[in-house]
């Protein structure tokens, strides 16, 4: 069974850029879920995609988005970035039914200077 | 709105000794409440979870309790080791499979 991979590790942006992150989720698992985990902080929800479509969606504004693929993978677009945007970037995949746990990918460590 | 509060914010036992890390939220409509270890450089793991309709589960040296009159819910490890060291943070959720709201979290140390 292959569990939930992220890319890029590490990223450093300056303000005003845009960034994408990426997401494969774990084998067998339709939906993908978007956190952001500010230092010191527990993660915080930006949204959730199944099925190609957002399916709930957390305090974020508009400039954070997401797409979701036919093969479940994920991306997670920030435009305009600010410098409260560093954090680690963690993607969760699970199942619409049935056993619906969340599990994590090791995240990306994104940097806005 | 939403809101989990974790105590302690940390916590230092002696090898072999108990741990005990408490939430409370605020959302009487949540039903389903994990508990995930986080360690450094890692993703948070998920290490046991419960649902409004039990009121403790456990898994090893590792069990949960909920108090949903109260909105509580407890982690509680046994004989703890070394390797139990990390980032501990609960979470609530009024959707199963959607949205968690997390803990700040609780660093747990077992010292040797």
């Amino acid at each position: 069974e292959t569990g939930v991979t992220q890319s890029p590790t590490h990223l450093i942006k300056t303000r005003g850029q845009q960034v994408t992150l990426r997401c494969s989720s774990q084998s067998g698992h339709n939906t993908v879920s978007w956190y952001q985990q500010a230092l010191g902080q527990g993660p915080q929800f930006i949204f959730q995609y199944y099925r190609e479509e957002e399916n709930g969606r957390g305090n974020f504004p508009p400039r954070f988005s997401g797409l979701q693929f036919p093969n479940y993978s994920s991306e997670l677009n920030v435009n305009a970035l600010e410098l409260d945007d560093s954090a680690l970037y963690l993607c969760a995949s699970s199942l619409v039914e049935g056993a619906r746990e969340q599990y994590f990918g090791p995240g990306t460590r994104l940097t806005v200077t | 709105g939403e809101n989990v509060e974790q105590h302690p914010s940390t916590l230092s036992v002696q090898e072999g000794d108990s741990a005990v890390i408490k939430c409370t939220y605020s959302d009487s409509a949540s039903n389903y409440f994990p508990w995930y270890k986080q360690e450094l450089g890692k993703g948070p793991q998920l290490i046991i979870d419960i649902r409004s309709n039990v009121g403790e589960k456990k898994d090893q040296r590792i069990a949960v309790t909920l108090n949903k009159t109260a909105k509580h819910f407890s982690l509680h490890i046994t004989e703890t080791q070394p390797e139990d060291s990390a980032v501990y943070f609960c979470a609530a959720s009024r959707v199963y499979g959607n949205k968690l709201v997390f803990g700040a979290g609780t660093i747990l140390r077992v010292k040797s």
